[in-house]
C-alpha cells in the first residue's frame, strides 16, 4: 500500500462550525505532514509529526488544531474559520530516515481536502 | 534556508515537442532535489528525486533531470510530450542534512498544444 488517503474530498464549511480533516498512511510512515495551497500558489507546510509528537508548526493560527492519534493516522481540527482559509489541504507522510540518515526524505501526498469556508 | 527557483510560470510546448522545465538550487553544498506534479484537483505525485548518487535521474512518464553542481541546476525534461503531461510541476528541496522538510519553488504550469 503507498497511498495517503485524505477524508473527505471536499467540505464546505461555515466560520462558527467545527470540522475535521483527517489523513490515514499505511506505507510505516514515521513522519506526517500537513500543507495548504493556495490556486495557483505552491503548496506551504503548516505542521510536522514526527513518531507522533508535533515537530514543527510553522506559525499557523489557532484555529486550526492539528492531531496524531498513532502513527498511521494525522487530523486537522477546524474551528472558527475565515474565508481566506479556503484552499487545498494537502497531508503527506515520508519515512523517518533515509540510509544516509537524512530526517526528511521524500513525501507522499494524498489527493487533498478542497475546503470552501462560507 | 535552502530554496530553488524555478524560471518561468507558464510552458508552452506542442505535442511531440521537447519539454524542458527549469529549477536552479541556492544551496552552496548539493541538497537534495525533487520534481512533482500535479493534475488539476489532485494531490502532489512524486516524478524523480535526486540524492547524491547519479547525476541523471529518471523518473516516471518518462521524464529524467540531471544535477548539475556548476549550475545549481536540476532541470526537468521529457523527449516528446503527450497531451497527458499538461499539469503544474513544482521542484523541491530538502537540505542534504535532512533536517528541513520539502520546500517547494512556485511551480510551472505545462501547457501541451495538440
Amino acid at each position: 500500500d503507498t497511498e495517503v488517503t485524505q477524508t473527505p474530498k471536499h467540505l464546505v464549511m461555515g466560520m462558527t462550525n467545527k470540522k475535521s480533516l483527517k489523513c490515514e498512511q499505511h506505507m510505516g510512515h514515521r513522519a506526517m505532514y500537513w500543507y495548504k495551497q493556495k490556486a495557483k500558489k505552491p503548496p506551504e507546510l503548516m505542521f510536522v509529526y514526527s513518531y507522533e509528537k508535533l515537530s514543527i508548526n510553522e506559525s499557523v493560527p489557532s484555529r486550526f488544531s492539528p492531531e496524531c492519534p498513532n502513527s498511521s493516522l494525522l487530523n486537522l481540527h477546524l474551528h472558527a474559520l475565515q474565508p481566506e482559509d479556503s484552499a487545498l489541504y494537502l497531508c503527506a507522510s515520508s519515512q523517518d530516515r533515509d540510509p544516509e540518515g537524512a530526517l526528511y526524505t521524500e513525501a507522499f501526498f494524498g489527493q487533498g481536502t478542497r475546503l470552501t469556508v462560507v | 534556508a535552502q530554496s530553488v527557483t524555478q524560471l518561468g510560470s507558464h510552458v508552452s510546448v506542442s505535442e511531440g515537442a521537447l519539454v524542458l522545465l527549469r529549477c536552479n538550487y541556492s544551496s552552496s553544498v548539493p541538497p537534495y532535489l525533487f520534481w512533482y506534479v500535479q493534475y488539476p484537483n489532485q494531490g502532489l505525485q512524486l516524478l524523480l528525486k535526486y540524492t547524491s548518487a547519479a547525476t541523471l535521474v529518471k523518473g516516471i512518464n518518462g521524464f529524467e533531470a540531471e544535477f548539475k553542481k556548476s549550475e545549481t541546476s536540476f532541470h526537468l525534461t521529457k523527449p516528446s510530450a503527450h497531451m497527458s503531461d499538461a499539469a503544474e510541476y513544482f521542484c523541491a528541496v530538502i537540505s542534504n542534512s535532512g533536517n528541513t522538510p520539502l520546500v517547494f519553488g512556485k511551480g510551472t504550469r505545462l501547457s501541451v498544444i495538440a
